[in-house]
């Protein structure tokens, strides 16, 4: 079975600093996709970044990086020039790659951060 | 375009009361998910249905939990004789296809068993 674990239950950062968010997932499966979900006050869970295993090159999406260790089974979150807007839980989450290509379905998730940015 | 819609956002039910929650995916959407949040226990995966295929139910706690997806759109949850740990914001989410990797989720029921 798959787990996900996110250790920091929460953070802070102050407006334009940059913050780390760290997950570490347990698999036994070669291929795989992770990501990180945020779910602002008013619940909506919004896809901020995704990784493929396969890939070795990190997944960019303009401030949003992530830091994928494919060997010590992390992927942390870097997110630069913090906004307010950006104060949220982030999800971690784990999807297994299906044999006949594609995700195999559902998602497995940490048990989250809550991000606080700081005026 | 819409997104996924779920009804209704918030739910206050009696103890043993059966309760349906309703979820409709973006059109197109062959995949839907859905996903109980707890503060215990963080987002867990319940069921999800693929177009036509047998949905895959093994995330369902008990046989109280029902779900049906009618016309291969709209989804109901049902949860019969509810219990105090039922309580919980529930998600429904839908993707392109099981395949696809993006899922795209709803704003949730909140549900409250007193």
């Amino acid at each position: 079975a798959q787990t996900v674990t996110q250790s920091q239950p929460e953070m802070s950062v102050q407006e334009a600093e940059t913050v780390t968010l760290s997950c570490t997932y347990d698999t036994s499966e070669n291929n795989y996709y992770l990501f990180w979900y945020k779910q602002p006050p008013s619940r909506q869970m919004i896809l901020v970044i995704r990784q493929e295993a396969y890939k070795q090159q990190n997944a960019t999406e303009n401030r949003f990086s992530v830091n994928f260790q494919k060997a010590a089974k992390s992927f942390s979150l870097k997110i630069s020039d913090s906004q307010l807007g950006d104060t949220a839980m982030y999800f971690c989450a784990f999807m297994k790659h299906s044999d006949y290509g594609g995700s195999q379905g559902n998602l497995i998730f940490g048990k989250g951060t809550k991000l606080s940015v700081k005026p | 375009g819409a997104g996924v819609s779920q009804s209704p956002s918030n739910k206050v039910t009696e103890k043993g009361k059966d309760v349906e929650l309703r979820c409709d995916p973006i059109s197109g959407h062959t995949a839907l998910y859905w996903y109980r949040q707890s503060l215990g226990q963080g987002l867990e995966f319940l069921i999800y249905f693929q177009g036509n295929s047998a949905p895959d139910k093994s995330g369902l706690p008990s046989d109280r939990f029902s779900a049906e997806r009618t016309g291969g759109s709209v989804s109901t949850l049902t949860i019969q004789r509810t219990q105090q740990e039922d309580s919980a914001v529930y998600l429904c989410a839908s993707s392109f296809r099981v395949g696809s990797y993006e899922q795209y989720f709803g704003p949730g029921t909140r549900l409250t068993v007193t």
